[in-house]
């Protein structure tokens, strides 16, 4: 079946540095590549989604980077703060209104 | 939040009961979802709904039956309760604008579930 690889599944930066996450999916099919935090205890929230027919988007300390060609894209956090410790989960479309998600990846900001 | 809510937010019960979640939603959405998430592997698509009475199989659908009766309930049945079912349950809905459907997907606030 389909699926999504998340890389990697714990990472812990100093705060100011940069955060990169790594996705890769199978799905040729697949257009539309959301990311989710998710905070103790609480539900995923979505931060930030990109297109098939954009290579590139940003919010602020956040992007994301897509790469159709490879099947992988990726999220960005620059200049973390500790606010930004959680885990975080991105996801590729598979199918009407499906969504796989990948194993997700437990980011440490470390103060 | 999309005006989603997951009742009940815990519960405990024993292996071989029948167990039912609920959802509910107050904003039209079409599209309903239930995952279950688990340390190692991020969430996992059990049921969706495309409609009312109108369902689907996800990636781990064995073990579970959903009902969609009403477009703002969506509920999740664990017939016969198994220790491998314990799990933090979320709904999600797939956002709906003006008639519209969106990939944006909000999730409840997570139902967590211990089979003993």
């Amino acid at each position: 079946g389909e699926n999504v690889e998340q890389h990697p599944s714990t990472l812990s930066v100093q705060e100011g540095d940069s955060a990169v996450i790594k996705c890769t999916y199978s799905d040729s099919a697949s257009n539309y590549f959301p990311w989710y935090k998710q905070e103790l205890g609480k539900r995923p929230q979505l931060i930030i989604d990109i297109r098939s027919n954009v290579g590139e988007k940003k919010d602020q300390r956040i992007a994301v980077t897509l790469n159709k060609t490879a099947k992988h894209f990726s999220l960005h956090i620059t200049e973390t703060q500790p606010e930004d410790s959680a885990v975080y989960f991105c996801a590729a479309d598979s199918g009407t209104y499906k969504y796989i998600f990948g194993t997700g990846t437990r980011l440490k900001v470390l103060a | 939040d999309a005006g989603i809510t997951q009742s009940p937010r815990h519960k405990v019960t024993e292996t071989g009961t029948p167990v039912t979640l609920r959802c509910h939603q107050t904003e039209n959405h079409r599209y309903m979802y239930w995952y279950r998430q688990d340390p190692g592997h991020g969430l996992r698509l059990i049921h969706y709904s495309y409609g009312v009475k109108d369902t689907d199989k996800g990636e781990v659908s064995d073990g579970y039956s959903v009902s969609r009766s009403k477009t703002e309930d969506f509920l999740l049945t664990l017939e016969s309760a198994t220790s491998s079912q314990t799990s933090v349950y979320f709904c999600a809905i797939s956002e709906s604008r003006t008639g519209v459907v969106t990939d944006t997907q909000y999730f409840g606030p997570g139902t967590r579930l211990t089979v003993l």
